[in-house]
């Protein structure tokens, strides 16, 4: 069955630097393209970032680009989000998601708890 | 970037009730368009995509219409289980911006 297991969340300083990892497991990674969603507490959800099957094309919301870096490494099954210059507005549960029909994510990471704060 | 309005923001309703959920594009999407489900503590789940195309397992009291800038999520007879908020997403391009979401409340 289809998994996303995810890690790397806590409690970071403003300013500081966290990298979140997701494990992917039965179904072939390199063929689909994977997403990171958000939440910040009591909030909606938010896109975040888009990574290609093959990483040939990487997308990212406003609110994160030049600071997030998506990424994925095929050979391993693992997708990161590499998270710099942090701030209290990048608190939220972060999740990974698998691509399916017409761009819609049918499988879901546990989420992970990112905290930025003093 | 293209925005996504929902409506209401809040909905009571009793079991056995027949609920619409209303999303606005402030563009055409055509038929770029998802519905999830998320309960309190919970992974969001995916119902429908395409508009109006029913995820597998999800039961058929949901459906899914609409295309271009006004779509309509419709539960025709709230089970207990359905109680959740929902969220529409366009994937008409990027950012895939979501609505602000619609909370579906015990009346």
């Amino acid at each position: 069955q289809v998994q996303l297991v995810q890690s790397g969340g806590g409690v970071v300083q403003p300013g500081g630097s966290l990298r979140l990892s997701c494990a992917a497991s039965g179904f072939t990674f390199r063929n689909y393209g994977m997403d990171w969603f958000r939440q910040a507490p009591g909030k909606g959800l938010e896109w975040v970032a888009f990574i290609r099957y093959n990483a040939s094309n990487k997308y990212y919301a406003d609110s994160v680009r030049g600071r997030f870096t998506i990424s994925r490494d095929n050979s391993k099954s693992m997708l990161y989000l590499q998270m710099n210059s942090l701030t209290s507005e990048d608190t939220a549960v972060y999740y990974c998601a698998k691509d399916y029909d017409w761009g819609s994510s049918d499988y879901w990471g546990q989420g992970t708890l990112v905290t930025v704060s003093s | 970037d293209i925005q996504l309005t929902q409506s209401p923001s809040f909905l009571s309703a009793s079991v056995g009730d027949r609920v619409t959920i209303t999303c606005r594009a402030s563009q055409d999407i055509s038929n770029y368009l998802a519905w999830y489900q998320q309960k309190p503590g919970k992974v969001p789940k995916l119902l429908i995509f395409a508009a109006s195309t029913l995820e597998s397992g999800v039961p058929s009291r949901f459906s899914g219409s609409g295309s271009g800038t006004e779509f309509t999520l419709t539960i025709s007879s709230l089970q207990p289980e359905d109680f959740a908020t929902y969220f529409c997403q366009h994937l008409n391009g990027f950012p895939r911006t979501f609505g602000q979401g619609t909370k579906v409340d015990i009346k």
